[in-house]
């Protein structure tokens, strides 16, 4: 099975409204993590990144936090836009999987106007 | 400004009939990496060229190949497209093993 995934397949948002999107993680041995979004019919868009000696590190607009004592990684979006709305991703590096990425299922973020 | 470039951005080809998907890149970076992602689903990483060490995935069935001719282009050969192989096509390309990987806008693939 994927050893990255996410807790909910669809999050329905408020414009302007924070949104969280969660991912648990099973290799502990993972240290490097990525959110990517995905709109419709485009490839994955890097969004943020954080490395296992961080736990929460910040971008425009967006936070990653991460908690490796019971492996969780979680992606906030402050003020959510129509733009936001996507398939969101959160990816794993995996050293014990020659450093190949494990994806979560994904995260349909839908924004109500 | 693209920094993974991907041609064409949509593909209709036959059933059996080989076609090709280019990917090239800007990045200069040593990783270049093809995945197939059908709906709904995150993507499958079929291979991927570290410079032009070759490393397939052990699911990625003999149809598909892939030639790195140089740093900035790889190509995706799929000799025998079958109906089960229409979905996104997705290159992307890292520095290293260890950092960010970045993707091109994809290719959409559909068979007849």
């Amino acid at each position: 099975g994927e050893s990255v995934g996410l807790h909910l397949p669809t999050l329905s948002v408020q414009e302007g409204d924070n949104s969280i999107i969660n991912c648990a993680y099973s290799n502990s041995a993972s240290d490097y993590f990525i959110w990517y979004k995905q709109e419709s019919g485009k490839g994955p868009q890097f969004i943020i990144d954080i490395r296992s000696n961080m736990d929460k590190r910040q971008g425009q607009r967006v936070t990653v936090l991460l908690n490796k004592t019971v492996k969780h990684l979680s992606l906030q979006i402050a003020a959510t836009q129509p733009g936001d709305s996507a398939v969101y991703f959160c990816a794993e590096n995996n050293p014990s999987n020659d450093y190949k990425l494990s994806f979560g299922a994904g995260t349909t973020v839908t924004v109500r106007a | 400004d693209a920094m993974v470039i991907q041609n064409p951005r949509y593909q209709v080809t036959q059933f059996g009939k080989p076609v090709t998907l280019s990917c090239s890149q800007t990045l200069n970076h040593n990783v270049m990496y093809w995945y197939q992602q059908k709906s709904s689903q995150a993507p499958k990483l079929l291979f991927h060229y570290y410079d032009k060490d070759f490393n397939n995935e052990a699911d990625t069935p003999d149809n598909f190949q892939s030639r790195r001719p140089n740093t900035s282009f790889c190509f995706l050969d799929i000799r025998s497209p079958g109906l089960g192989d229409a979905a996104m096509y997705l290159c992307a390309t890292s520095s290293s093993f260890t950092d960010t990987q970045y993707f091109g806008p994809g290719t959409r693939l559909t068979v007849l």
